[in-house]
């Protein structure tokens, strides 16, 4: 199985950026890269996902490397409410059965 | 408003008793997918149904059973043979089990308790 490997957790400003980063070493040349976050209490929600270039959206921005062996989840400001556990996750071709690591935990300082 | 909706949100069962939870997507989604959470820890995987009337074990199915008479519905039942079944038990569906470039909505879980 593909795997990825995170950070267990991760401390931001408000209003800072937040880099967080995400090792995929195994990862094949159709696997896809996607992000969740999981608020307390809550059911994780998606965030961004790609395969090749960096991505863009609403949300975040997805860098991921030229050898696609680590990628970075971008928050431009981060927010009291960005305070979350980051989920890197790669979508195999087997389906989309998210297999779950530990994640990282975001903690948001005011 | 699309989206999946999961019921109870708190449900208590006394030990040896089965328990189904409910999970209903009207999102015309394909693909539902049934996890479990422990304090701390990541989702794992109990069972996946790529389209009606059929469902594949996932990582820990042991101790649980589902099924997929409806495309919106996917109930999982947690039975009596489940040693430890307290936890956050979470849904899921996407549009296809095989589409990579989509992503999965997820409910707002079943928090369970056996006493």
């Amino acid at each position: 199985d593909a795997k990825t490997t995170q950070p267990n957790s991760m401390e931001s400003n408000e209003e800072e950026p937040v880099h967080l980063p995400c090792n995929h070493s195994t990862i094949s040349g159709t696997d896809y890269i996607h992000w969740y976050r999981q608020l307390p209490s809550q059911g994780p929600e998606y965030v961004i996902h790609g395969l090749t270039s960096n991505v863009n959206n609403r949300m975040a921005s997805l860098a991921i490397a030229e050898d696609r062996k680590s990628s970075t989840l971008i928050l431009h400001r981060a927010t009291l409410r960005d305070a979350a556990v980051y989920y890197c996750i790669l979508i195999t071709n087997a389906g989309n059965m998210l297999t779950f690591g530990g994640g990282t935990r975001l903690m948001v300082k005011p | 408003d699309g989206g999946i909706t999961q019921s109870p949100k708190y449900l208590f069962r006394k030990e040896g008793q089965n328990v189904t939870l409910s999970c209903e997507q009207n999102l015309n989604h394909d693909a539902m997918y049934w996890y479990r959470q422990d304090p701390g820890q990541g989702l794992r995987l109990i069972y996946y149904s790529q389209i009606v009337n059929d469902f594949q074990k996932g990582d820990i199915a042991e101790g649980y059973s589902v099924s997929r008479e409806k495309k919106e519905s996917f109930p999982l039942t947690v039975t009596s043979a489940q040693k430890n079944p307290t936890a956050f038990y979470l849904c899921a569906s996407s549009i296809e089990l095989t589409a990579m470039n989509t992503e999965a909505f997820f409910g707002q879980g079943t928090r369970l308790t056996v006493v």
